[in-house]
């Protein structure tokens, strides 16, 4: 069974202060996604990163790729309310399918 | 921005009834996806289709369930004879290419089954 399990389930932080949520599986995947999921819409693309020990940064946000590429983490610096949301991991198997295997979720609440 | 369209965005069915979700992905992107997410659960994958056929099913993906681009810019899921358990969020997503790339996801068709 493949699965992709992300830590902490929930986080609950003031604002200004910083966070790191992990991915974790024991699947190598081709490319690993974070995406964002506002409550009944769908999951917004963040970033994708492909190579092992790859860092992508989006503005207060660092992505990382495990040299391995079995993990993942984010890392966001001094979180705001607006950063408030479900954030999911994906592996993606790579092939003609990209399938994408999703995690967790993290659940985070920047409060003000 | 380019975006993934569904229709519609909440369908009430019968049990036993047929129903179709309908997409639009992104004119230039290539592959396309249907995910679903029950309530309080992971998003999981059900089908990729590629090159006008799928290229991977779930086992979720049984042969209740097909998938369909009649034109050039519409993708549907139909789901033969519904069940309670297909009650779930139902994604629609397309990517440019493979390997590599990241979805566009739309906003979901709410699904329940009564």
């Amino acid at each position: 069974t493949q699965l992709l399990e992300q830590s902490p389930q929930f986080l609950s932080i003031q604002e200004g202060e910083n966070l790191t949520v992990y991915c974790n599986s024991s699947s190598v995947f081709s490319s690993l996604q974070w995406y964002r999921q506002e409550p009944g819409e769908g999951p917004v693309l963040l970033v994708t990163v492909v190579t092992g020990g790859e860092v992508k940064k989006l503005k207060r946000l660092t992505f990382q790729f495990g040299d391995a590429r079995k993990d993942s983490s984010l890392h966001i610096t001094a979180a705001q309310p607006g950063d408030t949301g479900l954030y999911l991991c994906a592996g993606g198997y790579g092939g003609a399918t990209n399938k994408l295997i999703f995690g967790t979720g993290t659940l985070l609440a920047v409060q003000p | 921005e380019p975006e993934v369209t569904q229709t519609p965005s909440h369908q009430v069915t019968q049990m036993g009834q047929e129903v179709i979700l309908r997409c639009v992905p992104i004119s230039n992107h290539l592959y396309f996806y249907w995910y679903r997410q029950i309530l309080g659960q992971k998003v999981e994958f059900l089908v990729s289709f590629y090159n006008n056929e799928i290229s991977e099913k779930s086992e979720i993906f049984d042969d209740q369930f097909s998938v369909e681009r009649p034109d050039g810019s519409n993708f549907t899921l139909k789901i033969r004879s519904t069940k309670l358990e297909d009650s779930a969020m139902y994604f629609c997503a397309s990517s440019v290419k493979g390997r590599g790339y990241g979805y566009t996801f739309g906003s979901g068709t709410r699904l329940t089954v009564v």
